[in-house]
């Protein structure tokens, strides 16, 4: 599959149990940010987005919450499945739309 | 719909040869990406058209690279001549809005 960094961090996480991975963004001007899944050999795959002016959106079973005071991002998956494991990166959108990525979060699922 | 299709899925090629990579995007988008993913830098954006124009070019990485999109679509990226470290997944996404993007399975490029 497409490695993403040489040393990404990795969650490790027991089947049934809930995940959160966080992202920190860099751009303080950034008003909309998007969680992408990525499974081996795949594309990025949209998952869940999220506009400034909110701190907190719902989706089946993923949660995105903003904190725009310390630019931190996460994404909470419940009950999280074998289906779950891949890598989940985060992007900010800005200037001239531009979505710029993190270096992404491997999350394994053990059965 | 099916989704954003590029070709090839993988290609193998020589140093100094012509590589051409293709996209279709999703039809009723408007904008399209054409990113690179390596192990060392993870995905960049190497180029945005928006309604077939390009928008922002920035990321390309030097002249050897280039992209069109000759209609609403189809995209090309070619690199002339190809190096070894231009060996990377390129992925091509589009967009209804220049926000939410759908990616692509992407093209495995590997230059020997």
């Amino acid at each position: 599959g497409e490695s993403v960094g040489l040393h990404l961090p990795t969650l490790s996480v027991q089947e049934g149990d809930n995940s959160i991975i966080n992202c920190a963004y860099s751009n303080s001007a950034s008003d909309y940010f998007i969680w992408y899944k990525q499974e081996s050999g795949k594309g990025p795959q949209f998952i869940i987005d999220i506009r400034s002016n909110m701190d907190k959106r719902q989706g089946q079973r993923v949660t995105v919450l903003l904190n725009k005071t310390v630019k931190h991002l996460s994404l909470q998956i419940a009950a999280t499945q074998p289906g779950d494991s891949a890598v989940y990166f985060c992007a900010e959108l800005y200037g001239n739309n531009r979505l710029a990525f993190g270096k992404g979060n491997q999350v394994v699922v053990i059965p | 719909d099916a989704g954003v299709i590029q070709s090839p899925r993988h290609e193998v090629t020589e140093m100094g040869q012509e590589v051409t990579l293709r996209c279709k995007p999703i039809s009723g988008h408007n904008s399209l990406f054409w990113y690179r993913q390596t192990m060392m830098r993870g995905l960049e954006l190497l180029i945005y058209f928006n309604n077939n124009v390009p928008i922002d070019d920035s990321g390309m990485p030097e002249d050897r690279f280039s992209a069109k999109m000759p209609n609403a679509s189809f995209s090309t990226l070619k690199i002339q001549p190809s190096e070894p470290r231009d060996s990377a997944v390129y992925f091509c996404a589009s967009s209804p809005s220049g926000e939410k993007a759908f990616f692509g399975q992407g093209t495995r490029l590997t230059v020997v």
